[in-house]
This record gives C-alpha cells, structure tokens and sequence, in this order.
C-alpha cells in the first residue's frame, strides 16, 4: 500500500460526459501528479501540482483540468468525453516534487467510455 | 515522438539467472532515470533511479547502467526470481521541468 487513494476503482460512462477523478496524496507529501495510461502505452504524464500551484504540464487535453485543494488532495475533471480517453488513470504523489523524489502511485482509476 | 523507447514488449527469464531490461533514450537533456516495476491491478511502484553524473546504481539484486553517449540505460536483475515477474517502466527527467517522460514497458516473466 503506497499510502495514495484514488477514487472511484472503476468508472463507466458515456461519450460526451464529464467525470471526477479524486486522489489523495500520502500523508505529508505536497505534490501530486496525473498520468494517463491506455490501452500498450506507457505512463503519459498529464499534470503536477505542487502545494495548491500547477507546477508542470504534459500531454494533457483542454478538455481535462485538475486542481489542488488545501487539503492538497486533488480532482482531475474530464469533460466531453471520447472513446479514446478510455484508460487508466493514476495518481501520484511525492514529498516535494523535484525530480530527484520517489513518486508514489496510487491503485489508478479504469475509466471506460461507452 | 517517442522520447523514451522499451523495445522489448516482454522478456522470459529462468528463475535464478540475470534479467536485462533495456532503455533507450533520445533527448541529451535528460539527466535523471528512473525504473518502476508495476503489478496488475496495482500503481506502478519505484524501483532504483540514476543521476546523469553515475554510470551505475546498485541496490541489492537490482542494478541500473546508463551509457550517456549511447543514449541507453539497462536494468539488471541478479538473480531473477517469480516475484519479479511484473512489468518495467522506464522513466526520464530533465532538472527542473518536473516531468518524467516513461517508456512503453516491457513484460518481465521469471519462469520457476
């Protein structure tokens, strides 16, 4: 147990929807990350926050957002959804977010797009 | 474009003998490695990691080589067990860009 939740395990959903993707970050650890996994790819890293600021971006879509609460969990949101966002969705968290930092993953969300 | 590239979707390997999992790499910027091993079902999980200034990092049966001029990292596992059996992400950053760019990843199966 690597100390990060994700939630929901799995979500089904239909084309044209919009989901919430929770996760909360080990106890201590101030940043977060999103990556996308689908179906044979590797880890696409989507987004950091460090402490409630965005700090780095990647492959990410305008139609996903995320943000970090004070509480520093976090909320990846997925609108208009496609066929193709289909994957798994995990989160990650390390202390302070430099490179040289252990990322711990969370379980990941299975997002399926009917 | 591919900037970390796992050429090896899988690998079979006897129990007791070396794993080599390899890594090849595009962007001279990178200056910091990473191996995650992940199970099904579950997050991937950090193994051993490499700075650009070492060519080697041990940590018990795990062993990461990075050939700078090569553009090529390797992960040796010495000796291989089941247990090991998962699948192996390799993972590069650039100092200060707070990304890490993974691989595809390559099915290791240690055969008993």
């Amino acid at each position: 147990d690597s100390g990060v939740t994700q939630t929901p395990k799995h979500l089904i959903t239909a084309t044209g929807q919009r989901v919430t993707l929770r996760c909360s970050p080990r106890s201590g650890d101030l940043s977060v990350y999103w990556y996308q996994q689908s179906l044979d790819q590797g880890l696409q890293f989507l987004i950091q926050y460090y402490n409630g600021e965005e700090r780095a971006k990647g492959n990410i879509l305008e139609r996903f957002s995320a943000q970090q609460f004070p509480d520093l969990h976090s909320e990846l949101n997925l609108s208009s959804l496609e066929l193709g966002d289909s994957a798994l969705y995990f989160c990650a968290s390390s202390g302070r977010g430099g490179e040289a930092d252990t990322q711990y993953f969370g379980p990941g969300t299975r997002l399926t797009v009917l | 474009d591919q900037q970390v590239k796992q050429n090896s979707p899988s690998l079979s390997v006897q129990e007791g003998r070396i794993s080599i999992l390899n890594c090849d790499y595009t962007n001279s910027m990178f200056d910091y490695f990473l191996w995650y091993k992940k199970y099904p079902a579950e997050g991937p999980t950090f193994l051993i990691s490499i700075s650009s200034i070492k060519d080697k990092n041990e940590d018990g049966r795990f062993t990461v080589f990075l050939n700078k001029s090569a553009k090529h990292l390797s992960l040796h596992i010495v000796p291989s067990q089941p247990g090991d059996s998962a699948v192996y992400f390799c993972a590069a950053s650039t100092s200060g860009t707070y990304k890490y760019i993974f691989g595809t990843g390559t099915r290791l199966k240690v055969l008993a």
